[in-house]
């Protein structure tokens, strides 16, 4: 099974400031077959980011993903009030399909 | 656009079992994969397994291998998770989430249910 580990665990920023995520993997995920998925309080998650840095449909241009083999991030450049929740990356290389343990952006 | 509606909430007594539905609506249901994750109170992601709406094909994680079931009816495009011997840890909201096409390699998660919380309490 592939684990995937993020960090920070917790990241207190302000509006306005950049915001740079991070996701390493135990072994390479091939084919870049890795995405990040947003979670807001009571919400269902969201998908932000497959294939490591393609843009999900809708998504703005201030989330960016990059990454391969083992490590992997998500930028947002500069955050919006709407942007504080939860990520979580999960990789779709192998199964089982692991997710993150996820990363809270909080206001700072 | 792609829809993905889910049952109501459900309280169930340990041992018991519990079937959920997901009601998929906007694409052509058999050809995408519909997966199951569930998120237990204040915790993160788990994946349960996906099922192959055309032929019936599933594939579990191995912590649900023996308790977990996916079905789904092409009739109603209706996707379906049912997972016995409920235990006070099943406790989570249990997700649909459609996936890649069925025809091409592996992708994210594009589309999710509501969610479904299932309550196990004796």
């Amino acid at each position: 099974e592939i684990v995937l580990t993020q960090s920070p665990g917790t990241l207190s920023l302000s509006p306005g400031e950049r915001a740079t995520l991070s996701c390493r993997a135990s072994q390479s995920v091939g084919s870049r077959n890795l995405a990040w998925y947003q979670q807001k309080p009571g919400q269902a998650p969201s998908l932000l980011i497959y294939g490591a840095s393609s843009r999900a449909t809708g998504i703005p241009d201030r989330f960016s993903g990059s990454g391969s083999g083992t490590d992997f991030t998500l930028t947002i450049t500069t955050l919006e009030p709407e942007d504080f929740a939860v990520y979580y990356c999960q990789q779709y290389e192998s199964s089982p399909r692991t997710f993150g343990q996820g990363t809270k952006l909080e206001i700072k | 656009q792609v829809h993905l509606v889910q049952s109501g909430a459900e309280v169930k007594k340990p041992g018991a079992s519990v079937k959920v539905s997901c009601k998929a609506s906007g694409y052509i249901f058999t050809g995408y994969y519909i997966h199951w994750v569930r998120q237990a109170p204040g915790q993160g992601l788990q994946w349960m397994g996906w099922i192959n709406p055309n032929n019936g094909d599933t594939r579990y994680a191995q912590k649900f291998q023996g308790r977990v079931t996916l079905t789904g009816d092409t009739s109603i495009t209706t996707a379906y998770l049912e997972l016995s011997g409920l235990a006070s840890d099943d406790t989570a909201i249990y997700y649909c989430a459609r996936a890649g096409t069925i025809s091409t390699p592996p992708d994210g998660f594009h589309a999710w249910g509501q969610g479904t919380m299932v309550s196990v309490s004796s």
